[in-house]
Parts: C-alpha cells; structure tokens; sequence
C-alpha cells in the first residue's frame, strides 16, 4: 500500500506564475488535508477536503489560493500569481474515512521556490 | 495566536539517556494530542497520541504525558538513541465528528548524541 504521494517535490516558479501541486492519498482515504510550513515554523493548517467537497478551508488565504479533490484523480492545490511569500514546504495528508483526521498520514511534500 | 506552544526550539541528549521533550496549549476546547516526528526533507511521521480523557500513554521507548490543568504535555524517549534525532512536532485537534484539522507548534530539534 504505496504512501501518501505528492508531486513535484520541488517546484520553482517565477513571480506571477500558476504553482500546482498534487496529492494522491494512500489507498482507501477519502480524507485530505493540505498543510504549509514556512521557514523555521511549524505546520499550518490549510484545507480539509473530501471527494468532491471542501469541508473546511479556514486557513486558506482569501485570495490565489484554492483546492480540489475531484471524484477521480489526485488532490490539487492551486496557487495562482505566486509570490516569494509562498515559498514554503506543502505537506498533505490523508485519512480513512472512519478514522478522521486524528492521525493522518503525510506526503514528503512539495517544496514551492518563487523567484 | 500560537495555540500550540513548543518553547525549546532544540535540546541536545546522550545516547541512552532520557529525552524529555514539552509542549504547551492554549486551547480548552483541544481533546486530543498527537506528536510527530519529522526528518528533513520529509514529510511528519505519527509517533503516539493521547486523549484528554487519559493523563499517560506509554509506546515502547516513547510515553506521552498529558497535564490538562496546566494545558501542558511531553514526550519522553527513553533510552534515546542516534535515530531519533530529527524535529519534533506537537499537535492538537478537537476531536469532534469523523474527522477534525491539527494545530501544530514549531518544533523541536532532538539531537542525540553518541
């Protein structure tokens, strides 16, 4: 049973440029949580999504950002216009629907570079 | 507002003594507390987790130890061993429902040395 993957697991991208990055969730999760974590901080909760459906979005910022968990295929967190200050590690995480999100699993993350 | 609270940004052990890690929170309404640990360049991997209902939870080398009237909790690894350096993550959530999102502190950096 393959991990949570997250793709790229690092991306560069010019200010103003679109970042996507990707989530697939381990096998049989139907929970996802996007997490950020800027230099020297800790984890900070962005979005919880379900298929289809985003549950909470509390901790994402009001504008650029946005998140999809579409029926088939991975989680996507969308960036748009980047800017340096959203240069940071993008951790998912997964959870089995039964479970909640008590202990969810993490990707490696995906490291977003704005130059 | 930093509901989660990790005061010692690093702390350094010898192998084979007891790591005592600390955390703090703010948040009356967190019943459930989770540490990860979190190798560079990884993502955080769950360690152990505690609920507010329990004051001691004990993993093999690793126990959690739950203080509610001070909003305080620890991990203490003992014996400590070279692979357990990495950062350490706090964590906290309410519990309530089917699924529920984590507060985390800023970490702290084990070192064990030999």
């Amino acid at each position: 049973n393959a991990g949570v993957m997250q793709n790229p697991r690092h991306l560069v991208r010019r200010r103003g440029q679109e970042a996507r990055l990707r989530c697939s969730p381990m096998k049989g999760h139907s929970h996802v949580y996007w997490y950020r974590q800027l230099p020297e901080e800790g984890l900070k909760f962005m979005v919880y999504l379900q298929k289809e459906n985003i549950i909470d979005e509390s901790g994402m910022p009001k504008e650029r950002f946005s998140a999809e968990f579409p029926k088939e295929g991975p989680s996507i967190l969308r960036i748009q216009q980047v800017v340096r200050g959203d240069s940071a590690a993008y951790f998912c995480a997964s959870s089995p629907p039964s479970r909640g999100g008590t202990e969810a699993f993490f990707g490696q993350g995906t490291r977003l570079t704005v130059v | 507002d930093q509901q989660v609270k990790q005061n010692s940004p690093s702390l350094s052990v010898q192998e084979g003594r007891i790591s005592i890690l600390n955390c703090d929170y703010t948040n009356s309404m967190f019943d459930y507390f989770l540490w990860y640990k979190k190798y560079p360049a990884e993502g955080p991997t769950f360690l152990i987790s505690i609920s507010s209902i329990k004051d001691k939870n004990e993993d093999g080398r690793f126990t959690v130890f739950l203080n509610k009237s001070a909003k305080h909790l620890s991990l203490h690894i003992v014996p400590s061993q070279p692979g357990d350096s990495a950062v350490y993550f706090c964590a906290a959530t309410t519990n309530t429902g089917t699924a529920s999102k984590l507060t985390f502190g800023t970490g702290t950096r084990l070192q064990v040395t030999l």
